[in-house]
């Protein structure tokens, strides 16, 4: 059961653009949503996370917005950089499942200078 | 300095055969976990322990099995390897607070397992 999806699968934007990144999750218990990104040949890295009690998450250029009614959420990338090109994961946890993070099938991001 | 060790960083297994992962983390955290990568399921959840307990496991085979010997480690022991098992194998921590709610979780290098 795919209780994390997000689109589109890939993605490519000019630099200096914004990037949206969309996610929708299903459990309603989930109350934690942190986003990662990875490069290639790394590790996930935490980048950004919102909690339910707001419905917007702010750190530089990277903004998540969140809708709890449609259950969805969306990363923006505002003014994007070469350097952002990676994989970002959205991800979702419950307080009863004892940290676990369930992840989207993730949303390949490319950015043309 | 590296904050959460895990060795090897790669592997080549035969099948059939038994691997052991080693994760160790030097961040003071009360959890650990085991995520799987692979082409066919990006990141997926297989175990949680919290102070060496196992708190979650979501491995439909007992080919799977996590050891703690102290609290900063959380080895996975793999045994009867197949091609299937080929994946990147991450350890993850975080930090438990008194009201069962956890931080962010910091994954580790990894270990890539290849299994011929």
């Amino acid at each position: 059961q795919q209780q994390v999806r997000q689109s589109p699968q890939s993605l490519t934007v000019w630099e200096g653009e914004t990037a949206i990144l969309n996610c929708s999750y299903e459990d309603s218990t989930f109350d934690y949503f942190p986003w990662y990104w990875q490069f290639p040949r790394e590790s996930p890295a935490l980048l950004i996370a919102i909690r339910p009690v707001s419905n917007k998450k702010e750190d530089g250029r990277f903004t998540i917005f969140f809708n709890k009614r449609e259950k969805k959420l969306s990363l923006h990338i505002t003014d994007s950089q070469p350097g952002d090109s990676a994989t970002y994961f959205c991800a979702a946890s419950s307080w009863y499942n004892q940290g676990k993070l369930i992840f989207g099938q993730g949303t390949k991001l490319s950015i043309k200078p | 300095d590296p904050k959460i060790i895990q060795k090897p960083k790669y592997l080549v297994a035969v099948t059939g055969s038994e691997k052991i992962l080693i994760c160790e983390q030097y961040l003071g955290h009360n959890a650990m976990y085991w995520y799987r990568q692979s082409a066919k399921k990006p990141l997926e959840f297989m175990f949680s322990y919290s102070y060496q307990k196992l708190m979650d496991n979501q491995t439909a085979s007992s080919r799977f099995q996590p050891q703690s010997s102290k609290k900063n480690h959380l080895d996975l022991q793999i045994t009867a390897l197949k091609p299937d098992d080929s994946a990147t194998y991450f350890c993850a921590s975080s930090q438990r607070d008194w009201g069962g709610n956890y931080a962010e979780q910091f994954f580790g290098p990894g270990t890539r397992l290849t299994v011929l």
